[in-house]
């Protein structure tokens, strides 16, 4: 059964580095999310992205936060300049249609010193 | 902003026992979703509920939407050891970027 993937598992940063988190969608999927969880907390929707765009985003996703797709397979979050409260998990999702499930990946768990 | 107010945060119960977990908010959603989510890993889907006061079943796990698709609710019937977990609802809204708004979660410990 197809799944989305994330890469990597775990990634610690010094703070105010750049990272970029990975994630291959389902492939005949066109719509992507990436959400968050801070530990103990809810899952947190960030960002989503449809048609080469972003369709919406919440009030965490500014100006440190960018999302690409740079090929037809991936699709990735930047975080310019990391901050401490950036240490969370962060996922990936993708769905075929616009009501259809949303299938999350694994995560990344990203901890920033 | 769309909440969803999930009750109860932490249930821990005896193997055989049933249990029944609420998922409420004030604003109505396009469709439900049920996630069971492991330590360290992504929400994995259980059920998709669409249609106000549709039921659906997985084995002993019964998912009902709210006749007025405000709120849901998950009953395990007879849990197992292997139900334990975290229970993540998720509403799908009418905005233009279709994201899921999650409840806070359900931490279940089923002792044998």
């Amino acid at each position: 059964e197809p799944e989305v993937t994330q890469t990597p598992s775990h990634q610690v940063t010094q703070m105010g580095q750049e990272v970029i988190l990975r994630c291959v969608p389902i492939s005949n999927h066109l719509y992507f999310y990436w959400y968050r969880q801070i530990l103990g907390q809810k899952v947190e929707f960030l960002v989503s992205f449809y048609n080469n765009e972003i369709s919406e985003k919440s009030e965490i996703f500014d100006d440190q936060f960018s999302v690409e797709r740079p090929d037809g397979s991936n699709f990735t979050l930047k975080i310019r300049s990391t901050k401490l409260e950036d240490s969370a998990m962060y996922f990936c999702a993708s769905r075929k249609g616009i009501r259809e499930t949303q299938y999350f990946g694994p995560g990344t768990r990203l901890l920033v010193l | 902003t769309q909440l969803l107010e999930q009750s109860p945060q932490f249930l821990s119960i005896q193997e055989g026992e049933n249990l029944t977990v609420y998922c409420n908010s004030s604003s109505v959603f396009s469709s439900l979703q049920w996630y069971r989510q492991e330590p360290g890993e992504g929400p994995v889907l259980l059920v998709t509920v669409v249609t106000g006061g549709e039921v659906k079943k997985l084995k002993r796990l019964t998912f009902q939407f709210g006749d007025a698709r405000k709120d849901s609710s998950l009953h395990i019937t007879a849990a197992q050891p292997g139900d334990t977990g975290l229970y993540l609802c998720a509403g799908l809204g009418y905005n233009a970027g279709n994201m899921l708004t999650f409840g806070g979660g359900t931490r279940l410990m089923v002792k044998p």
